[in-house]
């Protein structure tokens, strides 16, 4: 089946760092992505959504400085942190589909912590 | 009033029992997806949804169309199906993009 691997599991930084979080499409080409972000025991909040060689198109209240998405290639896009804060602590995942018409897989997701 | 809705919430069962979850929505929809969320954070598919039924081992998922409302069930429910489920629909009029519900913690106890 499809699979998206997401790197890394987690990561502790330190204020002010960034930390770069990556997910690849192993065996389909992942025409678009959509990056999440999950509070504790809340729904799914999307962040954005990139289409491959597109700027990314970010959610209403998501800083696109902040939250750099890049999908430079059908099999990989980033999700750049830039300058963390404590209040970015979070769960970020990823999900990819190759279109209309197809599921939609999901990375097994980062936890970040900034200290 | 969210677009989709899910009960219960919490849900507690002792296993061996037949698990129902359900999920209504208010929008027109192109798919619905019902996903598996592990205490680890990874999400896993399930089904995906336009019409009619889709059965995968234990596990069986039906969607009414008209009435805009999803079941899924969980046969012979054990310790391992504790997860979150969530329902998810792609809404008719927004691309690619996923509406999720607010999932329901399903608790299986020996």
């Amino acid at each position: 089946g499809a699979v998206v691997s997401q790197h890394p599991s987690w990561v502790i930084c330190k204020s002010g760092t960034s930390v770069k979080i990556e997910c690849r499409s192993l065996d389909f080409q992942a025409t678009t992505m959509f990056w999440y972000r999950q509070f504790p025991k809340q729904s799914l909040m999307l962040m954005a959504t990139s289409n491959e060689g597109s700027k990314a198109t970010y959610e209403q209240g998501v800083e696109k400085d902040k939250f750099l998405i890049n999908h430079a290639s059908l099999t990989l896009s980033t999700l750049t942190v830039t300058s963390a804060h404590p209040e970015d602590s979070s769960f970020y995942i990823c999900s990819a589909t190759a279109g209309l018409g197809y599921g939609y897989t999901f990375g097994s997701g980062t936890r970040l912590t900034v200290v | 009033k969210n677009e989709v809705e899910q009960s219960p919430q919490n849900l507690t069962a002792q296993e061996g029992e037949f698990i129902t979850i359900n999920c209504s929505y208010s929008v027109g929809i192109s798919a619905l997806h019902w996903l598996q969320q592990h205490p680890g954070g990874g999400i896993v598919s399930l089904f995906m949804l336009s019409s009619g039924k889709k059965k995968h081992g234990r596990l069986i998922a039906t969607i009414n169309i008209q009435e805009k409302h999803s079941s899924l069930h969980i046969t012979a429910s054990h310790p391992r199906d504790s997860a979150v489920y969530i329902c998810a629909v792609r809404l008719s009029t927004s691309g690619s993009r996923l509406t999720f519900g607010e999932g329901t913690q399903l608790t299986v106890n020996p």
